[in-house]
């Protein structure tokens, strides 16, 4: 059983274009993350969701939104799609247990290119 | 802004000898620190944590804290070829959310 899973693996689209990354945890975890990594490897947090909050990344364009229609499920929409969008999006998610031992546990990535 | 540095290497060890990967952070306020190793193309999976000051050992791996000097490290012992990957430091800071470091990639020559 794929703890975290995400899809598709990999998408290529158009400048322009709107697009959709699902992802799914049977985990039974609180939160749900989405992450940026781009070509450098540098992994960034976009967006952070429980069913209390949403803790957006301030240096996330509004082209970017997360959709959770129940505690499993983290969707990643994005609008507009730019070239500078390109990258692997990784889902994760983790038990909300406070600062301790918050293991984020990560999908398989989704190699977006934006052409 | 909290940031957590790593160098980016690459560490290049040979097979048998010890790897030492090393972390500083900005927030003084970091709660629990983790390493994760990220094999290219595919996603991190965590290592260990540690959230103590000082050693915690775990098998060929030991992470060191240092909250002090905001200095958290990873020792490989007996370092593999099959160690040969990025490894990220990542800081749980106030929001329960992981600021990763950019990683330091590790390649252990046989």
């Amino acid at each position: 059983d794929t703890a975290v899973s995400q899809t598709p693996k990999y998408l290529v689209t158009q400048m322009g274009n709107d697009k959709s990354i699902k992802c799914e945890q049977n985990l039974g975890h609180d939160t749900m993350y989405w992450y940026k990594q781009d070509s450098k490897k540098f992994l960034k947090i976009m967006f952070s969701y429980n069913n209390k909050e949403l803790i957006i990344n301030e240096t996330v364009p509004n082209r970017f939104s997360p959709k959770s229609p129940d505690k499993a499920h983290l969707n990643l929409h994005i609008n507009s799609l730019e070239l500078g969008d390109s990258a692997v999006y990784f889902c994760a998610s983790s038990q909300d247990g406070g600062n301790m031992n918050t293991e984020a546990f990560f999908g398989q990535g989704t190699r977006l290119t934006v052409v | 802004q909290k940031e957590v540095e790593q160098n980016s290497g690459p560490l290049s060890v040979p097979e048998g000898a010890i790897a030492s990967l090393n972390c500083t952070y900005s927030d003084r306020g970091s709660q629990s620190f983790f390493w994760y190793r990220q094999y290219s193309g595919k996603s991190p999976e965590l290592i260990m944590f540690i959230y103590s000051n000082g050693d915690k050992e775990d098998g060929r791996f030991t992470a060191q804290l240092n909250k002090a000097s905001q200095y958290v490290s990873l020792l490989i012992r007996d370092s593999q070829p099959s160690d040969s990957a990025t490894y990220l430091c990542a800081v749980n800071n106030a929001g329960n959310m992981l600021t990763f470091g950019g990683g330091t990639r590790l390649m252990v020559k046989p």
